[in-house]
């Protein structure tokens, strides 16, 4: 079966420290991943994908990802966090399986 | 204008009523999806269709039905709303990446329905 887990429930970090939003995932065939950041009270939006090539893919407002074939994992990761990065991460693979959502507080 | 937009963004109603939810776009995609959000449990697929002939069941069809009336509209139909159908819904369109057979997609503000 095909799932996509997000461990964490809340991640708190402070503004200009870096924060990681963890993923696994457990696929059959390739593991297209995704990253979508959702506002309160908005859609999702895009923020990063990883089809193939390298591990380390770069997305939206700073944002990258490392893609773990050997952990299974799809980490999301920012070098310096803001305040405005407060928002709930989903994890996904193609556009069928979600993770349970992470929510982001950075606080100043 | 949005390029997914889906109407009503609110609503109120009774259990055993039908509800029909709409969506919208304007970006040219084939492919559009209707999803479920539940707090602590992500979002999860209902239905999907990759174009106006295909429709497909998701992970939690039961109790939802679906139309594809153009490219651009793909509407949700509750038959005979109950409580635990209370929830946020999104419709999503993606495209095709080249070879890929999958894409990002792109989401409505969502549609609040609450059954009573």
């Amino acid at each position: 079966a095909q799932s996509v887990a997000q461990p964490e429930d809340q991640v708190n970090v402070a503004e200009g420290n870096p924060l990681t939003v963890k993923c696994t995932y457990s696929v059959s065939g390739n593991p297209y991943l995704f990253w979508y950041v959702q506002y309160p009270n908005r859609g999702l939006q895009f923020l990063l994908k990883y089809i193939t090539g390298d591990n380390l893919v770069k997305g939206s407002y700073g944002f990258e990802a490392e893609f773990n074939k050997s952990q299974t994992s799809f980490h999301l990761k920012k070098p310096s966090a803001l305040v405005s990065d407060s928002a709930l991460y989903f994890c996904a693979v193609r556009e069928i399986y979600f993770g349970s959502g992470t929510k982001l507080n950075v606080k100043p | 204008d949005a390029d997914v937009t889906q109407t009503p963004r609110n609503r109120i109603t009774k259990t055993g009523k039908r509800i029909m939810l709409e969506c919208s776009q304007t970006k040219g995609h084939d492919r559009m999806y209707w999803y479920r959000q539940d707090p602590g449990l992500g979002l999860r697929l209902i239905y999907y269709s990759f174009d106006v002939k295909d429709i497909n069941k998701g992970e939690i069809s039961d109790g939802y039905s679906v139309s594809r009336q153009a490219q651009a509209k793909f509407s949700l139909s509750l038959e005979s709303a109950i409580p635990n159908q209370t929830a946020l819904y999104f419709c999503a369109t993606s495209d095709e990446l080249a070879g890929e057979n999958t894409g990002e997609l792109f989401f409505g503000e969502g549609s609040r329905l609450t059954v009573l």
